[in-house]
């Protein structure tokens, strides 16, 4: 069964440093997400993705963030100067275009867990 | 502000008795509806979606809910829980075309021998 894969499963990194979160879709989804959730708290909209470029964000999605699909398989969360309230577990999803995405199941990865200290 | 809403943080059942988890969205515009678990160390697994076909749904595990325009609900049942699905429970919402999920608090059900 296709999956969504996330790479690493956990990582810690120190105050200031950048990280890069990374994900491969489902091979023939065409709608990319990543969302957040902090310990403790729900899970959050941070960005999605269709067609090369960002079609929507969040406000929690400021300049530090970025996404990228270098090469036609992976999408990747980059987070420029990492804060400590960026701890949190981020999920990589993807849907296909279907009948509409709102309305198309997102398969979500397992996560990574980021540890910022 | 669309919202979705998760009555009880935690649930805790016998097994074999009456599983129920509370949603409720608040939208003058129903909007796509989805309940997904959480295993730990494990990713978001979709249960089952509403999307205006009908209003009983019916998922994965034996579990079903029910869509109620009148209540702006989306509850989630099962008649008889097992160990197995102690895990946390997430309903969500989609309102626009990019298909972005607004998530509940989240759930978490534990199932009691």
């Amino acid at each position: 069964e296709p999956e969504v894969t996330q790479t690493p499963s956990h990582q810690v990194t120190q105050m200031g440093q950048e990280v890069i979160l990374r994900c491969v879709p489902i091979s023939n989804h065409l709608y990319f997400y990543w969302y957040r959730q902090i310990l403790g708290q729900k899970v959050e909209f941070l960005v999605s993705f269709y067609n090369n470029e960002i079609s929507e964000k969040s406000e929690i999605f400021d300049d530090q963030f970025s996404v990228e699909r270098p090469d036609g398989s992976n999408f990747t969360l980059k987070i420029r100067s990492t804060k400590l309230e960026d701890s949190a577990m981020y999920f990589c999803a993807s849907s296909d275009l279907g009948t509409g995405p709102m309305n198309t199941e997102a398969f979500f990865g397992q996560g990574t867990r980021l540890t910022v200290v | 502000a669309q919202s979705v809403t998760q009555l009880g943080s935690h649930v805790s059942v016998s097994e074999g008795a009456l599983v129920l988890l509370r949603c409720n969205y608040s939208s003058s515009v129903p909007p796509y509806l989805f309940w997904y678990v959480q295993y730990p160390n494990q990713g978001l697994q979709l249960l089952l979606k509403y999307t205006s076909a009908a209003t009983l749904v019916k998922g994965i595990n034996g579990f079903e809910a029910e869509f109620k325009k009148s209540e702006t609900s989306f509850h989630l049942t099962k008649p008889s829980a097992h160990m197995s699905d102690a895990a946390e429970y997430f309903c969500a919402a989609s309102y626009n075309q990019g298909g972005k999920l607004i998530f509940g608090q989240g759930t978490e059900l534990s199932v009691k021998p």
